[in-house]
């Protein structure tokens, strides 16, 4: 398996700015989950999905982001407009749960962002 | 509200010795604990994963403990190499599923 794929890498935008990340989890897990990691916070959880449904969005800094996982195999989140004070790395990262268990969470190489 | 953290914040040592990095939490009604590396511009890599019902879990050179009741974590790393030097981060998994991290202890093993 490739792994937590994402995309873009790298993303350099100016404020005001829309950015969208994409996320695809690894095949035959059905928990997908967003972070973001900067210097001063630490890594936080900002949002994460359980078959395909949002469960707890409250790390969801405000209004100008929003996420969706349209199907089992894709997710994206969006920051619009964008603001300086967003520039992270923001993590996808997806585990199995089943039965009342959850698995290890595999993480993505990251989509290092910055807003100028 | 959990609180996950990690001491010390950094960590350098000589190449082969042994190491414990510890890991601590507030509330203790979690479901299991992860320990993460982290190199520098990568991604999370999983290193062991231990059940809330489990006191250990062992991997080469890599063992983590779990003592829930007292809210702690520690993880050991034996005959440590310069290939081990990373950020090492600990997170604990609610009922929820979320994982919340400490905020790491930075290890470098010096040749």
């Amino acid at each position: 398996d490739a792994g937590v794929i994402q995309s873009p890498r790298h993303e350099v935008t100016e404020m005001g700015q829309e950015v969208t990340l994409r996320c695809k989890p690894i095949s035959g897990h059905n928990s997908l989950f967003w972070y973001r990691q900067t210097m001063m916070r630490g890594l936080e959880l900002l949002i994460y999905f359980n078959n395909n449904v949002p469960i707890d969005d409250s790390g969801m800094p405000e209004d100008r982001f929003s996420a969706k996982m349209p199907n089992a195999s894709f997710s994206t989140l969006k920051i619009q407009p964008s603001e300086p004070r967003d520039s992270a790395v923001y993590f996808c990262a997806s585990c199995l749960w089943g039965g009342g268990a959850w698995e290890t969470q595999y993480f993505g190489p990251g989509t290092r962002l910055l807003v100028l | 509200k959990q609180e996950v953290t990690q001491i010390p914040a950094a960590l350098s040592v000589p190449e082969g010795e042994n190491l414990v990095l510890n890991c601590s939490f507030t509330d203790s009604a979690i479901y299991n604990l992860q320990w993460f590396r982290q190199d520098p511009g990568k991604g999370l890599t999983s290193l062991l994963l231990i059940q809330s019902s489990q006191r250990e879990q062992t991997s080469g050179r890599l063992n983590a403990s779990l003592d829930k009741s007292s809210g702690r974590s520690t993880l050991y790393i034996a005959a440590s190499q310069p290939g081990d030097s990373a950020t090492y981060l600990c997170a604990v998994r609610g009922s929820q599923g979320n994982l919340i991290f400490g905020k790491g202890t930075k290890l470098s093993v010096k040749p």
